[in-house]
This record gives structure tokens, C-alpha cells and sequence, in this order.
């Protein structure tokens, strides 16, 4: 799987949108690009992916790239409850749930 | 969506011990489960994928003999730390996707994580 970066950290504050950036330069035609996120001491939860267009859904927005080689995550109006860490993931057509996760971006909230 | 379950959320274990860790999926069949670990303020890093009916696949570095991982039924996977050494303490985590026809569910569900203690 193709390895993709993100920054290490962002804050927002409460009730603003939130842009969070992620770059796999070295995407393949058939990788989708899935973003997961993680609580304090939970397991990750699914948030959104896509292929190549953009994608909006009850938690975030997905806006990827024409060239696919970049891609952002949107939540549009940031809570507390967004803190988290957030995982952009390349994830192969074979789609067996196998997921390699890379550092991720630690996402602070402000009231 | 699907439920992925883990049991127990916490365990303390004495050193020299085997803790079993079990992850089950809810409402639905899992042929293939996946195990994680991750220390504090880390990433998770996958194990192993457990395959239902056949013997687990390591990731590199992951003793198969310490980690071992059971698959016995479409909806239950088990990893067991045998003889547990306080640097195996760590928070475990599962996942699964549900199987449509030929192609696996899109998204992958986590169990909760299990925090292990060795001491």
C-alpha cells in the first residue's frame, strides 16, 4: 500500500470548519482513499472515503484532488467531540479491511 | 453499521502468565479479523491477520509463538499473550469487515481495544 503524510498535529476552534491535509503522491488508479479517526482510548471509527470524486457524508466531507495525489478531509463544524486523531489510509481494490495506518494527525479542539 | 466487540476492555496480568483477548463480530460473519497493538501516543501497528478455519498470517517481527491467534468460527477470533513480560503491555485492538457476495464491506469496524498490564 501506498504510504501517505499528514502533520503531526492541528487545532481548530469549536464550531469552525476544519481542513485536514493529507498528501499520497505515490497513489495507485485503484487505491481508494479512506480516513479513519480515533478517540482517546477507543478503537478507530470509520469516517468517509473515495476513490476520485468528492464525497460528503454525515460526519465530514472528502475532497480529493484532480491528480489524486492529494486529499482533505472537512469537518464543517468542529466540536469537542471531533478531538481526536485522525487517519488518512490507502487502501488497495483487494479490499480485505486490512489496514496499514501511518502517524496520523492529532486534531485539538478549542472551546 | 457492524458491531465488532472485544472482551475484556482491561486486563492486569502477573508477569509469566497467558491472558486470552477475545473479538467477536456482532451482526455479522468475519472470515478474515485483523490485530493491532499500539503503545501510548503511537500508531497502530498491525500483527497479524487471523483467517477463520486456518493458522493466522504474522506480520514481520510479531513472534507467532508469544501472539497466538485462534479463528475458530466465522464470528469469533482469540489472541492469547502467553507468558506475558510487562513490555507486552499495550492497548490491543481488532477489526473486521463484513463480506458482500464476492467483495469485502468497504469499511473495516474496530472492537474497543483491550489495555493489557503486565506486571
Amino acid at each position: 500500500d501506498a504510504k501517505t503524510t499528514q502533520p503531526n498535529s492541528m487545532e481548530s476552534n469549536e464550531e469552525e470548519p476544519v481542513h485536514l491535509p493529507c498528501n499520497h503522491s505515490t497513489i495507485s488508479g485503484t487505491d481508494y482513499i479512506h480516513w479513519y479517526r480515533q478517540l482517546p482510548s477507543q478503537g478507530p471509527e470509520y469516517v468517509i472515503h473515495g476513490l476520485t470524486s468528492n464525497v460528503n457524508n454525515r460526519m465530514a466531507s472528502l475532497a480529493i484532488a484532480e491528480d489524486r495525489k492529494s486529499s482533505t478531509l472537512i469537518l464543517h463544524r468542529a466540536t469537542l467531540r471531533d478531538a481526536a486523531v485522525y487517519y488518512c489510509i490507502l487502501h488497495g481494490s483487494s479490499n480485505t479491511g486490512k489496514l496499514i495506518f501511518g502517524q496520523g494527525t492529532t486534531l485539538q479542539v478549542k472551546p | 453499521g457492524a458491531v465488532v466487540s472485544q472482551h475484556p476492555s482491561w486486563v492486569i496480568c502477573k508477569s509469566g502468565t497467558s491472558v486470552k483477548i477475545e473479538c467477536r463480530s456482532l451482526d455479522f460473519q468475519a472470515t478474515t479479523m485483523f490485530w493491532y497493538r499500539q503503545f501510548p501516543k503511537q500508531s497502530l501497528m498491525l500483527m497479524a491477520t487471523s483467517n477463520e478455519g486456518s493458522k493466522a498470517t504474522y506480520e514481520q517481527g510479531v513472534e507467532k509463538d508469544k501472539f497466538l491467534i485462534n479463528h475458530a468460527s466465522l464470528t469469533l477470533s482469540t489472541l492469547t499473550v502467553t507468558s506475558a513480560h510487562p513490555e507486552d503491555s499495550s492497548f490491543y485492538i481488532c477489526s473486521a469487515s463484513p463480506r458482500t457476495g464476492s467483495y469485502f464491506y468497504t469499511e473495516a469496524f474496530f472492537g474497543q481495544g483491550t489495555r493489557l498490564t503486565v506486571v
